[in-house]
């Protein structure tokens, strides 16, 4: 299976900010990567494929970037609603495989 | 409006079976691939299984191959997962998702215990 992971596993950080969310694949998988945000108690939703596709009505704060097993979102000018609980995941190859997450906070 | 409204959950025993629907709406389901996925209490994400358009192909985790079966059911516009001789480890809330290069939308999700 196709190990997919997130670093940091954890990050603060404050209203205004831009931050960046890294995602490693153990082997590569072209641009086959989705980008998922899931706030507390809610269903996630996807937010970037193909790496670096925004998903219809998401706005342009967020980008991806990357190819083959090294990928990155960014995220521009945090407001209160983008802390949440971010995943990565591969569907190159079955099984598709999640990374462990990134859980951003507010400083 | 699309729409993914997931039933079907509940308490079981271990070794007992559920079946999960996953009824859509909004769109035309069946132009789409379709997945489960689920999530463990405190947990991350974990991919479980899809089904193509015509529902020809499946595909499965390792973890639920066997005992988990995708279906779908284009003229009522719903996709299942029948889920037998559960473990205490399928506890999870399991969300459908439409697949067009990632999974979006997803339903709430319905909630598997297994427990004794």
């Amino acid at each position: 299976d196709i190990q997919m992971t997130q670093s940091p596993s954890s990050l603060s950080a404050s209203v205004g900010d831009t931050v960046t969310i890294s995602c490693r694949a153990s082997q590569g998988i072209s641009n086959s990567l989705a980008w998922i945000q899931q706030k507390p108690g809610k269903a996630p939703k996807s937010l970037i494929y193909l790496a670096s596709k925004l998903q219809s009505g998401v706005p342009s704060k967020f980008s991806g970037s990357g190819s083959g097993t090294d990928f990155t979102l960014t995220i521009s000018s945090l407001q209160p609603e983008d802390f949440a609980t971010y995943y990565c995941q591969q569907y190159s190859r079955y099984p598709y495989t999640f990374g462990q997450g990134t859980k951003l906070e507010i400083k | 409006e699309v729409q993914l409204v997931e039933s079907g959950g509940g308490l079981v025993q271990p070794g007992e079976s559920l079946r999960l629907s996953c009824e859509v709406s909004g769109f035309t389901f069946n132009k789409y691939w379709m997945t489960w996925v689920r999530q463990a209490p405190g947990k991350g994400l974990e991919w479980v299984a899809n089904i193509k358009q015509d529902g020809s192909e499946t595909n499965y985790v390792d973890s639920v191959k066997g005992r988990f079966t995708i279906s779908r059911d284009n003229t009522k516009n719903s996709l299942y997962l029948q889920m037998n001789s559960l473990r205490v480890e399928d506890t999870a809330i399991y969300y459908c998702a439409r697949y067009a290069g990632a999974p979006e939308p997803w339903g709430q999700g319905t909630q598997v215990s297994v427990s004794s």
